[in-house]
């Protein structure tokens, strides 16, 4: 059962560079959301589906863009890469009931340098 | 807005005694509240929940959580605790559906177990 997957696991950007961090569910969830994990702030939303074609905005949505285009897939793009990025990103997903609680990816460990 | 608090940073415990993490919420409304625990390198795993009824929530791993709406706690508890129970602990609100079920996080609680 893969479950969510993210990748890349690791990676290492310039100030100014973008990219893209994957993540796909298999489990055929309406929900999907992207946190960042910061050392002693827990998670932070940065934005979240509630099915294909619907996205919205977290409590830190700046420097980040998302899209859903199928139920799989929500990747979340950086733009213009920059310090305050570092950060490990987490992917998660969940029917659409409230009650259910929400899956998790391994996550991907950023640097900006 | 919802919200929950982990007043502990780190919790020490040794092997074989009792574990207590630390959580308090401020909702309007139901509270949905999670439980969830994160190993090194890996994703957050679900321990459990409550929704509602019993106000002593059994989970995974051991793991149960007393719910006292008085004191607006839901704290996480285990008898007997073990070496591999060391990890981060997550306390989460959930927002009500209609505005995205989203998870609202506590800062986090390091659990140190030494044997």
């Amino acid at each position: 059962n893969a479950g969510v997957t993210q990748t890349p696991k690791f990676r290492i950007l310039k100030i100014g560079q973008s990219m893209t961090l994957q993540c796909t569910q298999d489990m055929n969830h309406n929900y999907m959301y992207w946190y960042r994990q910061d050392p002693g702030m827990g998670l932070k939303l940065i934005y979240y589906s509630v099915g294909a074609g619907i996205t919205d905005k977290g409590e830190v949505p700046n420097g980040y863009n998302v899209s859903r285009s199928t139920t799989e897939d929500f990747p979340l793009r950086l733009e213009l890469a920059a310090p305050s990025q570092t950060s490990v990103y987490f992917c998660a997903s969940s029917p659409g009931q409230v009650l259910q609680p929400q899956h998790f990816g391994d996550g991907t460990r950023l640097s900006i340098l | 807005a919802q919200s929950v608090a982990q007043p502990e940073d780190q919790v020490n415990v040794a092997e074989g005694n009792p574990l207590t993490v630390k959580c308090t919420y401020s909702v309007s409304g139901n509270p949905y509240l999670f439980w969830y625990v994160q190993y090194p390198n890996r994703g957050l795993q679900f321990l459990l929940k409550y929704i509602t009824g019993d106000n002593l929530v059994k989970g995974s791993y051991g793991f149960e959580a007393e719910f006292n709406k008085s004191q607006t706690s839901f704290h996480l508890k285990k008898p007997s605790a073990l070496v591999s129970d060391s990890a981060l602990y997550f306390c989460a609100v959930r927002d009500p559906p209609t505005t995205g079920g989203k998870l609202q996080f506590g800062a986090g609680t390091q659990v140190v177990v030494t044997p």
